[in-house]
């Protein structure tokens, strides 16, 4: 049973435009979340995080919204760049636990010149 | 900021042999060290939890004789893939976890491990 879901294998989009990153969870128990960029044989990257008390956390170019009624985040990057063609991974936490994070299978970005 | 050091970056061995691949946490302290495997186009999956001076956790289905962690100081952690198959082909990755009080970026992962089994 897969807890965290990132259900858009591929997403493609030009240059200047906003590249939206979707994830959706089924644990209501998760109260952290990170959005991780990875690229082909390497560790994932940190990209922005966002805490279950808040709805949104902006940082540069990405801004992260969480709508915890629906259990839904999203992941947003304007304008989109070439560079941030990778593949990103949602991951969520639970406070308190064992703490190791559970990860959607990721969104492969392909931002196009 | 914290980086952890992870080696091989890639390895390829023969059916039968065993591979370690170590993680160093670089200039910090990592009491716990969670290691992944990723397949293609899958999740990172967590396979274990290691704590430093103890015995590692492993989840559900993963062999815990086949996959030995050793996590003997507080900046080396090791997975040594026993009797590797080639189903054990996979990309492998460490992480460490926050410390108590540390903003959740504090997870740090290492570049990860290639390993093909021939």
């Amino acid at each position: 049973d897969q807890q965290v879901k990132q259900n858009s294998p591929s997403l493609s989009v030009q240059e200047g435009r906003i590249s939206i990153l979707n994830c959706d969870y089924t644990n209501s128990m998760f109260d952290y979340f990170l959005w991780y960029k990875k690229y082909p044989a390497e560790g994932p990257t940190f990209l922005i995080s966002i805490s279950s008390i808040k709805d949104k956390n902006e940082d540069g170019r990405f801004t992260v919204f969480l709508n915890k009624s629906a259990k839904h985040l999203s992941l947003h990057i304007v304008p989109s760049q070439p560079g941030d063609s990778a593949v990103y991974f949602c991951a969520a936490s639970v406070r308190g636990s064992q703490g190791n994070l559970i990860f959607g299978k990721g969104t492969k970005l392909s931002v196009k010149p | 900021g914290a980086v952890v050091s992870q080696h091989p970056s890639w390895v390829i061995c023969k059916s039968g042999t065993s591979v370690k691949i170590e993680c160093r946490s670089l200039d910090f302290q990592a009491t716990t060290m969670f290691w992944y495997r990723q397949f293609p186009k899958q999740s990172l999956m967590l396979m274990a939890t290691s704590n430093e001076g103890s015995k590692a956790t492993y989840e559900q289905g993963v062999e815990k004789d086949k996959f030995l962690i050793n996590h003997a100081s507080l900046t080396l952690s090791t997975l040594t893939v026993t009797s590797a198959h080639p189903e054990d082909s996979s990309f492998y990755i460490c992480s460490t976890k926050p410390n108590e009080g540390d903003s959740n970026y504090g997870y740090t992962f290492g570049s990860g491990t290639r390993l093909t089994v021939v």
